[in-house]
């Protein structure tokens, strides 16, 4: 059954450095979401991205955060400058078609800022 | 976003039926209703959604209430597996593209 990848499982890094998240969605999807969960909340939307470009995003997504679909299949979330309160779990979800169809997430990347 | 109201946790024994309500008093009429569930250090799961009839899959069936202000999950024989938290989350297919994740009820199967 096809799924989600995310890389890398786990990450470490300074604060003010830039990290990018990389994702793998479904081959023929072509909603693409980036969400994060800081340990023992629940689960926040950040993005969402459809044809390009982003089609919705949260008031976390500030300017330190962009996304990008380099190619036919990666989708990644850099963030520019760290801070410590972006220590989460960061999920990439993908879905056929628009939000209210079904969401298929990836396992996740645990982003560690020290 | 319209909003839903779970239990916190619930707790079933294994192998019984379990029946996990939510409340969307709020629902618009565009509004599909989506069921997610996270096992321990796993990304969310789908499990299943509808928007006015029942459903049913090989993992769960959805109850909607004729008004639709509520719903109920039902897995039919729980696991160990079933462990998790479930969330019921409305998706708008009217307005926003996103997706808003509340606190969930945590389920918890005895074994």
């Amino acid at each position: 059954e096809p799924e989600v990848t995310q890389t890398p499982s786990h990450q470490v890094t300074q604060m003010g450095q830039e990290v990018i998240l990389r994702c793998v969605p479904i081959s023929n999807h072509l909603y693409f979401y980036w969400y994060r969960q800081i340990l023992g909340q629940k689960v926040e939307f950040l993005v969402s991205f459809y044809n390009n470009e982003i089609s919705e995003k949260s008031e976390i997504f500030d300017d330190q955060f962009s996304v990008e679909r380099p190619d036919g299949s990666n989708f990644t979330l850099k963030i520019r400058s760290t801070k410590l309160e972006d220590s989460a779990m960061y999920f990439c979800a993908s879905s056929p078609g628009p939000h209210w169809e079904t969401q298929y997430f990836g396992p996740g990347t645990r982003l560690l800022v020290l | 976003d319209a909003k839903t109201t779970q239990p916190n946790s619930m707790e079933s024994n294994e192998e019984e039926p379990v029946h996990l309500p939510c409340n969307h008093s709020t629902i618009s009429g565009t509004d599909y209703i989506h069921w997610y569930r996270q096992l321990p250090s796993q990304g969310p799961e789908y499990v299943i959604h509808g928007l006015t009839s029942n459903v049913n899959n090989r993992m769960a069936s959805l109850a909607i209430a004729e008004d639709r202000k509520s719903s109920t999950l039902i897995l039919h024989r729980a696991t160990l597996r079933d462990a998790a938290v479930y969330y019921c989350i409305l998706a708008d297919s009217g307005g926003y593209q996103k997706v808003t994740f509340g606190t969930g009820t945590k389920l918890q199967v005895i074994p």
